[in-house]
């Protein structure tokens, strides 16, 4: 079945220190990918997509390309910020499409000042 | 503001009580999935609803758990004769019609807590 493995937590980084988070996906046929963020308290948030290979989704500094050849989706900012903190999802949906995405753990992300 | 409403917020039961989580869609969404957030966790899909209509609920234990989307109204997940390991966070979304590729709108979030 399908299924997403993202890097264990907590990463934590000092501000302006470059991110990454890893995500790997098992699917058959074409899923479509995302990010999504999840602040303190709060439900989840779309980050970014990409519905097709070498895609690169992007939205607010962020940026994750579609890999079909590694089967990946990592997600990459530049220079973090302390507002950055927060827990990281990675999610596929199926090519069939059902609406049911599949989340990966999270990965919570700290920014220190 | 139209986004997908929760209530309650925080809920607390004794074991063996009814917990009942509503779930208000946004506008125009016709869609609403539930899922389970539980500590340290990431989130399970539990079902997957339209207006009067299961459409998946593959996720949903066979047992003392139960949900709707009637035609008027909000979505109602519901667990009977709730135990400690219910406790959780329980996320609902709601999508465009097409599943909007993808692009859930969730809640804020019904934090159950089962003493």
């Amino acid at each position: 079945g399908n299924s997403v493995t993202q890097m264990e937590g907590p990463v934590t980084l000092s501000e302006e220190a470059f991110l990454t988070i890893n995500c790997t996906y098992t699917a058959t046929g074409y899923p479509s990918l995302f990010w999504y963020v999840q602040y303190p308290g709060e439900g989840l948030q779309l980050l970014l997509k990409a519905t097709k290979a070498d895609d690169k989704g992007s939205n607010k500094g962020f940026e994750a390309t579609y890999r079909k050849e590694t089967t990946s989706f990592h997600l990459e900012k530049g220079s973090v910020q302390v507002s950055d903190s927060a827990v990281y999802f990675c999610a596929l949906l199926g090519s069939s499409n059902t609406g049911k995405l599949i989340f990966g753990q999270g990965t919570t992300l700290q920014v220190k000042p | 503001n139209a986004g997908v409403m929760q209530n309650p917020r925080h809920l607390v039961r004794r074991r063996g009580q009814e917990a009942r989580l509503r779930c208000s869609p946004m506008k125009g969404h016709s869609h609403v999935y539930w899922y389970r957030q539980l500590p340290e966790e990431g989130l399970k899909f539990m079902v997957y609803l339209q207006k009067e209509n299961i459409i998946d609920e593959s996720g949903m234990p066979k047992e003392r758990f139960s949900a709707e989307f009637p035609k008027e109204g909000p979505s109602i997940l519901r667990i009977q004769q709730v135990v400690r390991g219910d406790s959780a966070a329980y996320f609902c979304a709601s999508s465009l019609p097409d599943g909007g590729i993808g692009q859930l709108f969730f809640g804020e979030g019904s934090r159950l807590t089962v003493l």
